[in-house]
């Protein structure tokens, strides 16, 4: 079936480091992928999508692109801030049944 | 705009319980969907309703159910509490579910005793 798979946690940088969280998917056809965002206390935002290969999601200074050859949609940030700490999780949402499937997040800790 | 709006926020239950959580969507979205948060499950989908109806139903028993009333608002129930219900359940809303764009509540944190 369709899955999400996201690397673990917590990663730890410091600020002004460079990210990336990978992200790969299992899906049949053109899922649409995402990359919602949890600050802590609070419930999840969404951060940015692309819904067809070889587009580019940003926002905030956060970027993934959908690459369809490798099934992955990895998030990448030039720059952190402290700000920045939370879990991130990835989703896809499959052609076949419009359902969710999320990864099991990962958390990021930036150190000042 | 209002965002999405879950009570209460916190609560303190005992084992065989019953307890009733609250959601109110974005003006206008018609679909609510509920999660279960937990540090070990990470985030479980528990049921999505649009228009009243139900259209999508996680795997988790019976003791969970929910309804969602003619102005969208939502409600969840779990019956007879037990320790590993203890979770963060969030409700999110979407103006069109098959998006994938939600937007969710901050959650009510169910404490199980």
């Amino acid at each position: 079936g369709d899955s999400v798979t996201q690397m673990e946690g917590p990663v730890t940088l410091s600020e002004e480091a460079f990210l990336t969280i990978n992200c790969t998917y299992t899906a049949t056809g053109y899922p649409s992928l995402f990359w919602y965002v949890q600050y802590p206390g609070e419930g999840l935002q969404l951060l940015l999508k692309a819904t067809k290969a070889d587009d580019k999601g940003s926002n905030k200074g956060f970027e993934a692109t959908y690459r369809k050859e490798t099934t992955s949609f990895h998030l990448e940030k030039g720059s952190v801030q402290v700000s920045d700490s939370a879990v991130y999780f990835c989703a896809l949402i499959p052609n076949s049944n419009y359902q969710l499937i999320w990864g099991a997040g990962t958390k990021l800790i930036i150190k000042p | 705009k209002a965002g999405v709006t879950q009570t209460p926020r916190y609560l303190i239950k005992t084992r065989g319980q019953q307890v009733t959580l609250s959601c109110s969507p974005i003006s206008g979205h018609r679909s609510v969907s509920w999660y279960q948060q937990t540090p070990g499950q990470g985030l479980q989908f528990l049921f999505e309703y649009f228009s009243e109806t139900q259209r999508n139903k996680g795997n988790f028993p019976g003791r969970f159910s929910g309804r969602q009333f003619s102005n969208s608002r939502s409600e969840m129930n779990v019956s007879t509490l037990e320790l590993g219900d203890s979770a963060l359940y969030l409700c999110a809303s979407s103006l069109d579910p098959d998006t994938g764009e939600l937007f969710f509540g901050e959650g009510s944190r169910l404490t199980v005793l």
